[in-house]
């Protein structure tokens, strides 16, 4: 079974940019999850789609959006980029958040 | 009060010795707890996942949880240096959130050394 894919796998970016990040989940999870990882906040949780929608989100301004398409890949999107979205960004998807979330490989993203 | 808490480290071990690695929740209704490892510039992988009160065992992993105490602990027995590594404490439905949302500690170093 192939794992949780995500595309890019480094991004430089420039203050005021826009970034759109892919994640394909493992066939069968329609549960996606998005989090951001840094040296000081550790793992944050941004936001988790469900066949198609979003039903939770986490403490993020709105600049930080995303989306998940019928076959359950999901995107995520932050516009305006600042200095401190820099970041690992990780996808993770799951049967069920009680079954636990399996991680990609991560985006890390470096904002100048 | 932080919702998920993690002893602080760095924790460093002899190699062959027991790793005790230690979790707190502040949500009294969460009922699933899972324990991530996660190498240097590497992501968090699923090592072992426990809901019931007691002990679970896989190989040279143990987790324990007490949903009294609210205390969840990864006992990593006969220590290795691969096991170097940052150990995560994931809490689904912490704080009264729900869907799809994992609580993070955050994190415990551990130095495993020869």
């Amino acid at each position: 079974k192939a794992g949780v894919t995500q595309t890019p796998r480094y991004l430089i970016k420039t203050r005021g940019q826009q970034v759109t990040l892919s994640c394909s989940p493992i066939s069968g999870h329609r549960s996606v999850s998005w989090y951001q990882q840094t040296p000081g906040q550790g793992l944050q949780f941004l936001f988790e789609y469900f066949s198609e929608t979003q039903r939770n989100k986490g403490n993020f301004p709105g600049r930080f959006s995303g989306r998940q398409f019928s076959n359950s890949r999901s995107e995520m999107n932050v516009s305006t980029l600042e200095l401190g979205d820099s970041a690992l960004y990780l996808c993770a998807s799951s049967e069920t958040v009680n079954y636990g979330y399996t991680f990609g490989s991560g985006t890390r993203l470096t904002v100048v | 009060q932080k919702e998920v808490e993690q002893n602080s480290g760095p924790l460093s071990v002899p190699e062959g010795a027991i790793a005790s690695l230690n979790c707190t929740y502040s949500d009294r209704g969460s009922q699933s707890f899972f324990w991530y490892r996660q190498y240097s510039g590497k992501s968090p992988e699923l090592i072992m996942s426990i809901y019931s009160n007691g002990d679970k065992e896989d190989g040279r992993f143990t987790a324990q949880l007490n949903k009294a105490s609210q205390y969840v602990s990864l006992l990593i027995r006969d220590s290795q240096p691969s096991d170097s590594a940052t150990y995560l404490c994931g809490v689904p439905n912490a704080g009264g959130t729900s869907y799809g949302k994992l609580t993070f500690g955050q994190g415990t170093i551990l130095t495993v050394h020869p």
